[in-house]
């Protein structure tokens, strides 16, 4: 059964703690994305990273960081300096073909701040 | 700038009938547009593709539809059943970047018996 599996669902940080969220997938897919969402606004890219052992900053990367040490994971950590984190985080993996480029989501996290 | 501008925000319909949910974009490049159906605390999930040279297409009871002169876009959901009650997100890939997509905000679907 392919797909995304992002975990935890549900995670709670405490002030100045760090947490990581993790997104594994299985779909051979070389490009993979972090994304917030906050309630009534679209998605935020956090970070991507289209090889492993690269990744680049996204839109709102300050406050976070990556990692992609194989090519099926691809970790966020949300560090202490990120003092608004609570939202809702989506992992997604890309695949590209002539038909264009499709994103396949995680099922998310929601991260609330304790 | 890239935008991709999407309407309403939110919409409530009853049970059975039909709705359209509406996508302009000012993406340059143009590649392709994506509409996404996103049930509530879960991830989004494609559900059809729209490229430059094509005007419509369907999957089941939803059809997209695309003006490439005009830069809109349209979801057209018939016979609407709760199920359908969810956020629709257009998305606009561009043709060149390593950041292709643009998102829109999502239009809220909330279908009611």
């Amino acid at each position: 059964d392919g797909g995304i599996t992002q975990s935890p669902k549900y995670l709670f940080r405490k002030e100045g703690q760090n947490v990581t969220l993790s997104c594994e997938q299985n779909l051979n897919h070389d490009a993979m994305y972090w994304y917030r969402q906050d309630p009534g606004q679209g998605l935020r890219l956090i970070y991507y990273s289209q090889i492993v052992n690269d990744f680049q900053k996204g839109d709102i990367a300050e406050g976070y960081s990556v990692s992609r040490e194989k090519k099926e994971s691809f970790p966020l950590t949300v560090t202490s300096a990120q003092k608004n984190p609570t939202a809702f985080y989506l992992c997604a993996s890309m695949r590209s073909s002539n038909r264009g480029e499709k994103l396949f989501f995680g099922s998310g996290t929601q991260l609330s701040v304790l | 700038k890239n935008q991709v501008e999407q309407s309403p925000q939110s919409l409530i319909i009853l049970e059975g009938k039909n709705c359209t949910l509406q996508c302009n974009y000012t993406v340059s490049p143009f590649s392709n547009l994506r509409w996404y159906k996103q049930d509530t605390g879960r991830g989004p999930v494609s559900l059809t593709i729209m490229t430059f040279s094509e005007n419509t297409k369907s999957n089941g009871r939803y059809t997209a539809t695309l003006d490439a002169d005009t830069k809109q876009s349209s979801l057209h959901i018939t016979a609407s059943q709760l199920s359908d009650s969810a956020s629709y997100i257009c998305v606009v890939s561009l043709n060149s970047g390593n950041t292709p997509l643009v998102f829109g905000k999502g239009t809220r679907l909330s279908v009611i018996a």
